[in-house]
């Protein structure tokens, strides 16, 4: 089973761009989708958006098309999410998930003046 | 996008009993359905894949089946630690959008 380690907790300003990194260990990064899936306070899983690093074929959930990108650097076997243009709304944890499986507790990221 | 809508939102049972829970997807999805479980402060757990795999250690008092639009979830012999919410996700034709369904938040008193 694959190891994830994410990038740590974050406070952003509304308008600005989060970037939230997600690191697999073992040599399963290449062949599964890297999923990114939020979590807001309370409530249910979102998923955002994936990619398939051998392929780097993304895919976008069409709510966060145009404001989200998904990559994936296959030297360092490491995935990152950028979210631009954040909101309020947006204050929520931040999983990435490698085929099946999650990687810890995921990210926090809170979006506040 | 494919909605899944999970009934019923809340179930409340005892130990020992057994939950049914039901996703429903709003276009068929094949088989290409997983169960994941989460608990407060930790991340999703799977469960179940390809609508009917249990995943890796999880035990056989968890069971599903289903395929094209209806699924379920069956707990048996239900223990105090099964209390958490159940989510089901679609994962049916990448780059078509992968979604969960809303959950289900199963109680045990």
């Amino acid at each position: 089973q694959v190891q994830l380690v994410q990038s740590g907790a974050v406070l952003k300003r509304p308008g600005s761009s989060v970037k939230v990194s997600c690191e697999a260990s073992g040599d399963t990064f290449m062949k599964y989708a890297i999923s990114w899936v939020r979590q807001a306070p309370g409530q249910g899983l979102e998923w955002m958006g994936g990619i398939v690093p051998i392929y780097e074929s993304e895919n976008y959930a069409r709510r966060f098309q145009g404001r989200v990108t998904i990559t994936a650097d296959r030297s360092t076997n490491t995935a990152y999410m950028i979210l631009n243009n954040l909101k309020s709304g947006d204050t929520a944890v931040y999983y990435c998930s490698s085929g099946f499986y999650f990687g810890g507790r995921g990210t926090l990221v809170t979006v506040s003046s | 996008e494919i909605v899944l809508t999970q009934s019923p939102a809340t179930l409340s049972l005892s130990p020992g009993g057994r939950a049914t829970l039901s996703c429903r997807a709003s276009q068929s999805v094949n088989t290409y359905l997983a169960w994941y479980q989460q608990k407060p402060g930790q991340a999703p757990r799977l469960l179940i894949y390809d609508a009917f795999n249990r995943a890796t250690g999880i035990p056989d008092r968890f069971s599903a089946s289903g395929s094209g639009t209806d699924f379920t979830l069956t707990i048996s012999s239900l223990e105090p630690e099964d209390s958490a919410v159940y989510y089901c996700q679609q994962r049916n034709d990448w780059p078509h959008a992968w979604t969960f369904g809303q959950g289900t938040k199963v109680e045990i008193k």
